[in-house]
């Protein structure tokens, strides 16, 4: 088993949508969860940055982390066909002096208009 | 200003060539990964750097994998003897290092592997 779980899509939603990206992880001790927007052909971006549980809004953007499930979320409301794109989450645990950070497989994203 | 710079941007060899893969981080940043993105999967974490300290190489999955960082900053990834399983985006990132910091990622080298 994987220690972060993505489903890799491809997920296609209407312009104008709520658009939910999730991931499951299994190991404990993460403690900072983010979401990368990747664009075809380019490296990653990061879009959201959480530390522990809780919420986190960026315009239209809302990252959710539910440590006693083990399990987090990215909201997009109002998706737009530039939001077309392959999102990443990404985890790590603080140890050895820096943050290794664990990817899920990443969610192919479409939003036709 | 500038971001991370990766070349070549595209490689294609023949099986059993050794390939060079280049990383110029952002300057003034510290910590360095490289990471393998095969098709359909998730970053593979390869190897840090961070300053003068020993590499974390636990991700490198063969000893045909090596990288080295010259005076803390440019980094090169070599793949020796190259198997067509080796055919991935070779991903660089940067950092200031730290516990809450934040990597940001270069283009990418795709390498096709004949």
């Amino acid at each position: 088993q994987k220690e972060v779980e993505q489903d890799p899509g491809p997920l296609s939603v209407p312009e104008g949508a709520i658009v939910s990206l999730n991931c499951t992880y299994s190991n404990s001790a993460f403690q900072y969860f983010m979401w990368y927007r990747q664009y075809s052909r380019k490296g990653p971006e990061l879009l959201m940055y959480t530390y522990s549980s809780g919420n986190k809004e960026d315009g239209r953007f809302t990252a959710q982390v539910d440590k006693s499930s083990k399990y987090i979320s990215l909201f997009i409301r109002d998706s737009q066909p530039s939001d077309s794109a392959t999102y990443l989450c990404a985890m790590s645990a603080f140890s050895g002096g820096y943050n290794k950070l664990i990817f899920g497989a990443g969610t192919r994203l479409a939003v036709h208009p | 200003g500038a971001g991370v710079s990766q070349s070549p941007s595209n490689k294609v060899t023949e099986k059993g060539k050794d390939v060079e893969l280049r990383c110029d981080p952002i300057s003034g940043h510290t910590a360095l990964y490289w990471y393998r993105q095969s098709l359909g999967q998730g970053l593979e974490f390869l190897i840090y750097f961070q300053g003068n300290s020993a590499p974390d190489k636990s991700g490198l999955p063969s000893d045909r994998f090596s990288a080295e960082r010259t005076g803390g900053s440019v980094s090169t990834l070599t793949i020796q003897r190259t198997q067509q399983e080796d055919s991935a985006v070779y991903l660089c990132a940067s950092s200031l290092g730290g516990q809450t910091d934040t990597q940001y990622f270069g283009p990418g080298t795709r390498l096709t592997v004949l």
